[in-house]
């Protein structure tokens, strides 16, 4: 399973752009990039996800580099409740056959500045 | 639409204990299901996934086993509680292929 690389924590204002990058420069061909955040005692919550495209969705975009060693979630108008921890994750399959498994890196703790 | 249901959202126990932590799926059929745990200041760590019932795989060996004994129940147990059993535990299910994870709202174990 690809290694994923996040800076341990950024600040953004609030109403601004907040990109969070992540490196996973030995992602393999078919392993997606899933993005998750989990507020402070809640459980993860799915963002996003995607493979060789860029990606958009109600809640972020998702932007891949071509040689997929590296991706930026970007939330466009941060908001006080964006305040998490972001998490970028490779998807690997789980041994036995049936099942995806996510490994869970200690992400990106996100503050959103007032 | 699809819910997961986790309880109790906060529990305190006496070392060698037991424990029993149940999670159940409403809204689909056939689910995968997973149990996570999270310690103090610590990442989530894969305890247990589930492709259908009675069919259960561990990640890592511990002081912990589960159980599916419906399609759309998940428990998680134990027979005797350590202190290092403590930690933030979460359910999860998805429905394979490509599909993220929708994971419940988590039990908080303290282990005394």
């Amino acid at each position: 399973d690809a290694k994923t690389t996040q800076p341990t924590s950024m600040d953004c204002a609030e109403g601004r752009a907040a990109n969070l990058p992540c490196n996973h420069s030995t992602i393999s061909g078919n392993e997606y990039v899933y993005w998750y955040r989990q507020i402070h005692s809640q459980g993860p919550q799915y963002i996003i996800h995607g493979l060789k495209n860029n990606e958009t969705n109600e809640m972020a975009s998702l932007i891949i580099t071509e040689d997929r060693k590296s991706s930026t979630l970007i939330l466009p108008h941060a908001t006080l409740r964006d305040t998490a921890v972001y998490y970028c994750i490779g998807r690997r399959p789980l041994s036995g056959g049936g099942a995806d498994g996510l490994t869970f890196g200690k992400g990106t703790h996100l503050i959103i500045q007032p | 639409s699809q819910t997961i249901h986790q309880w109790p959202a906060t529990l305190v126990q006496p070392v060698g204990s037991p424990l029993s932590l149940e999670c159940t799926v409403e809204g689909t059929s056939n689910p995968n299901l997973y149990w996570y745990r999270q310690a103090a200041g610590r990442g989530l760590q894969l305890l247990f996934y589930s492709v259908g019932i009675g069919q259960i795989s561990s990640e890592v060996p511990q002081n912990l086993s589960a159980s599916r004994p419906q399609d759309r129940q998940f428990i998680l147990s134990s027979k005797k509680l350590l202190l290092s059993d403590s930690g933030f535990y979460l359910c999860a299910w998805s429905s394979g292929g490509n599909y993220g994870y929708t994971f419940g709202s988590g039990t908080r174990l303290t282990v005394v």
